[in-house]
């Protein structure tokens, strides 16, 4: 069936280094993507989201790359800071339907 | 903006009594509430989708008469688990999707519920 899969269970990042955390999605008839940042014992947060017709969104330290030929997708974070650690979710809106499909999400973190 | 609150944050019931979450929606009106439930080290699961003034919609192998989904108004959504198992302890998150949203979904904190 369809799902929202990422590549890595895990990532360790030096504190002031970037990240970039991946997703796969085998939806083709998805047409939004947000990541999720969520902190232990707490509800998830928004961080950025990219609709399809766009293949890149910056916010502030954070840079979504939307790759639809391999149907993958990418959170980029700039020098990173300890509050960064988190589990990192990626999570997909198909067309016409508005529930969010989640994927299996990447705990990050971040060594001082 | 956008702020969710869920109530009560940390419950403990014991087996076979019932429990009610509310969720509430506290600067914005929410045409759609979404109740989730999440394992430890797990992602996120859809249980059901619910609309102000009419019948949840549940996602498949999760039990209505188990679940129960109100939804009385646009800012307020309950949940409520009853004849609670051990197996359903877990963290239950809810979302809400303004009026005006596209398909952006503000979650709550969380509940994390205890079935002993």
């Amino acid at each position: 069936g369809e799902s929202v899969g990422l590549h890595l269970p895990t990532l360790s990042v030096q504190e002031g280094d970037n990240s970039i955390i991946n997703c796969a999605y085998s939806n083709s008839a998805s047409d939004y993507f947000i990541w999720y940042k969520q902190e232990s014992g707490k509800g998830p947060q928004f961080i950025i989201d990219i609709r399809s017709n766009m293949d890149k969104r910056q916010g502030q330290r954070v840079t979504v790359l939307l790759n639809k030929t391999v149907k993958h997708l990418s959170l980029q974070i700039a020098a990173t800071q300890p509050g960064d650690s988190a589990v990192y979710f990626c999570a997909e809106v198909a067309s016409g339907n508005e529930k969010l499909t989640f994927g299996t999400g990447t705990r990050l973190t971040i060594i001082p | 903006g956008a702020v969710v609150s869920q109530h009560p944050s940390r419950v403990i019931c014991k087996s076979g009594t019932s429990v009610k979450i509310e969720c509430r929606s506290l600067d914005f009106q929410a045409t759609t509430m979404f109740w989730y439930r999440q394992f430890p080290k797990q992602s996120l699961m859809l249980m059901a989708t619910s609309n102000e003034g009419s019948k949840a919609t549940y996602e498949q192998g999760v039990e209505k008469d188990k679940f129960l989904i109100n939804h009385a108004s646009l800012t307020l959504s309950t949940l409520t688990v009853t004849s609670a198992h051990p197996e359903d302890s877990s963290f239950y998150i809810c979302s809400a999707r303004a009026l005006t949203g596209y398909y952006e979904q503000y979650f709550g904190p969380g509940t994390r519920l205890t079935v002993t």
